[in-house]
């Protein structure tokens, strides 16, 4: 059974601190979003890659956020300063790109910054 | 850009009753509309989609219906059961854009034995 998976799933930290969020989409697919979730805003997507290459990344934060997929099997969500409105949960997603706009989501991360 | 609105934020159903859940769009382009069950601690789970060259939608318990002039699709689950409680949310894809999907609010369904 493919799925997404995403670590840490869990993640406390101080404000200030650097924090690195992973994803590894299910094999096959080219398309990977990072998602922001909080009660608030309800689903956010900040970030989404074809074939590895950002595509638009308008959602984010630039001067605290970075994404990056280092390859096809990793996707990477940074945020550094770390700040305690960023306490949210991380979700990330992949498509097959086939049909290009089904996405199947991750478990989470829940970042909780003090 | 597009726009979806979801109908009611909150749901509370007598199991075995049927449930229902509205949303409407903004964007005459959109062709995709996937509906996503989000457990309590979990990611959002896709149980249905629907694509615009098509009206209705049925998978075992739950439906999901399209009405492109209106600009407006529907989730239909029957006979529900306590493990139905979750958060549903719809979404709809982005015109021009390479898979985007702007998604709704969010419904609370809770059904009670």
């Amino acid at each position: 059974d493919a799925r997404v998976t995403q670590t840490p799933r869990d993640k406390v930290t101080e404000m200030g601190q650097e924090v690195t969020m992973r994803c590894q989409p299910i094999l096959g697919h080219n398309t990977v979003f990072w998602y922001r979730q909080t009660m608030m805003q309800g689903l956010e997507l900040l970030a989404y890659f074809r074939n590895r290459a950002p595509l638009d990344d308008s959602g984010m934060p630039k001067d605290r956020f970075s994404a990056e997929m280092p390859d096809a099997t990793l996707a990477t969500l940074k945020i550094q300063p770390s700040e305690p409105r960023d306490s949210a949960v991380y979700f990330c997603a992949s498509g097959p790109g086939l049909n290009k706009e089904t996405q199947y989501f991750g478990p989470g991360t829940r970042l909780l910054v003090l | 850009g597009e726009n979806v609105e979801q109908h009611p934020s909150t749901l509370s159903v007598q199991e075995g009753d049927s449930a229902v859940i509205k949303c409407t769009y903004s964007d005459s382009a959109s062709n995709y509309f996937p509906w996503y069950k989000q457990e309590l601690g979990k990611g959002p789970q896709l149980i249905i989609d629907i694509r615009s060259n098509v009206g209705e939608k049925k998978d075992q318990r739950i439906a999901v219906t399209l009405n492109k002039t209106a600009k407006h699709f529907s989730l239909h689950i029957t006979e529900t059961q306590p493990e139905d409680s979750a958060v549903y949310f719809c979404a709809a894809s982005i015109s021009d854009s390479w898979g985007k999907l702007q998604f709704g609010a969010g419904t609370q369904v809770v059904v009670t034995p």
